[in-house]
Order: structure tokens, then C-alpha cells, then sequence
């Protein structure tokens, strides 16, 4: 089955801590994005990647950090800085062209006490 | 800087009712938008999208959106919900020759049975 993986599902961490969301597609797609989903505000575009070992700041890449080293996978880290980390995280991948739009994981809620 | 507006935050329809849900962006450019969809507990899902041509444009589950360039608009219609509707609709545009897309803040339908 061709898919996005993102893992884990939910996540727990104490303030001050880095944490690292995965998102691992096997869907064969040139370009990755983690979006950030908060209620009322829609998704908001964190970091993009669209070759290897290449990527670009979204609209509010502050306190995050990004790496693509392989084609497959595109690790999200939210650091200590990120103000207000609690949010459900997305992980999408688009094909070359991308005429067929984006395709979603299932996410990662993300709660920090 | 570019930006979607989906008006209706909350809807709330009966079986059989007819839907509309407005969506507009600002951007003067060539764009390419989309509706997708967000099931409860599920992923985002693509409803619909134009990228050229008929500027109304049909998608899954018998919805359709009107490409009104003058009104920079993408309204999602639907003739009769069903109470398996009930989910959250984005809108979202990419500029042409850009990868990334920019969401609405999403919209809550719910359908009574």
C-alpha cells in the first residue's frame, strides 16, 4: 500500500524538551510539507521541502527545524523555542506537477504539559 | 501576501438541504484551488480541484465548485447533504510556479439527520 506514514499518532512531552515528528511516504512524491492544524485557524505551512537535501521556510517556521536527507522522509523536530507547541501536526507530500494536489497523513497531536 | 477567506466558520443543515460554502482568496495571478475534506478521525482528503478550463468543476461524492475568476471566488456546492457529510471543508490555493498551497481556516458542517 502506497501511504504516508506519520508517527506516533499522539505525543506527550514536558515543556523545555526537543521533540521529533516522523513522516515517512513510500509514494514515490518530489516534494514533503508539515502544516500546522489549529481550531479556527485552518492549516498554516511550517517548513517545505522539494528535493533532497533541500528545503524552505513556510509562514511560521520559528521554533522548528527540518531536515531531508533522504527522498522518503522529512523529520519535523519542534524545538523548545516554539512558543506554543501543542497543535495537531500534518505531514503532505505532491507529486512532480502536482495536478493531483496533495496527499495527507494521518497527523500527530502533539500535547506539551 | 496571498490569502483565503472562508466565511462560514459553522454550518448546520438538515438531511436533503442544499449546501453552499464560500471560499476567496486574493491573489491576481493564474491559481490553482481546492476543496478538500476532513472526516472525523480521518486524513484531509481532496473533494475537488481546477487548475483550467470549465470553471465549474466536479468532484467525489457529488460536489462541485464554481470557479468565479471576477469575484475571485471557489464556492462548494452540494444539491442535498447527507448526514455522512458532516466534516470539516478547506479550501486552499497555490499560485502558478509555486508548490506550496495556503488554506482557509475550514469550515465545520454538520448534517441532521
Amino acid at each position: 500500500d502506497g501511504g504516508i506514514t506519520q508517527s506516533p499518532k499522539y505525543l506527550f512531552r514536558k515543556e523545555g524538551q526537543n521533540v521529533t515528528l516522523s513522516c515517512e511516504q513510500n509514494l514515490n512524491h518530489d516534494a514533503m510539507y508539515w502544516y500546522r492544524q489549529d481550531p479556527g485557524q485552518g492549516l498554516r505551512l511550517i517548513y517545505y521541502s522539494q528535493i533532497v537535501n533541500d528545503f524552505q521556510k513556510g509562514d511560521i517556521a520559528e521554533g522548528y527545524s527540518v531536515s531531508r536527507e533522504k527522498k522518503e522522509s522529512f523529520p519535523l523536530t519542534v524545538t523548545s523555542a516554539q512558543k506554543n507547541p501543542t497543535a495537531f501536526y500534518l505531514c503532505a507530500t505532491r507529486r512532480r506537477g502536482g495536478e493531483d494536489g496533495y496527499t495527507f497523513g494521518s497527523g500527530t497531536r502533539l500535547t506539551v504539559v | 501576501a496571498q490569502s483565503v477567506s472562508q466565511h462560514n466558520h459553522h454550518v448546520i443543515l438538515s438531511e436533503a438541504a442544499s449546501l453552499e460554502l464560500g471560499c476567496n482568496y486574493s491573489y491576481g495571478g493564474t491559481v490553482n484551488l481546492f476543496w478538500y475534506v476532513q472526516y472525523p478521525g480521518q486524513h484531509l482528503q481532496l473533494l475537488l480541484k481546477y487548475f483550467s478550463g470549465d470553471p465549474l468543476v466536479k468532484g467525489i461524492k457529488g460536489f462541485e465548485a464554481e470557479f468565479i475568476k471576477s469575484k475571485f471566488s471557489f464556492n462548494l456546492r452540494k444539491p442535498s447533504v447527507q448526514w455522512s457529510d458532516t466534516a470539516e471543508y478547506f479550501c486552499a490555493v497555490s499560485t502558478s510556479g509555486t508548490y506550496k498551497y495556503i488554506f482557509g481556516t475550514g469550515t465545520r458542517l454538520k448534517v441532521l439527520a
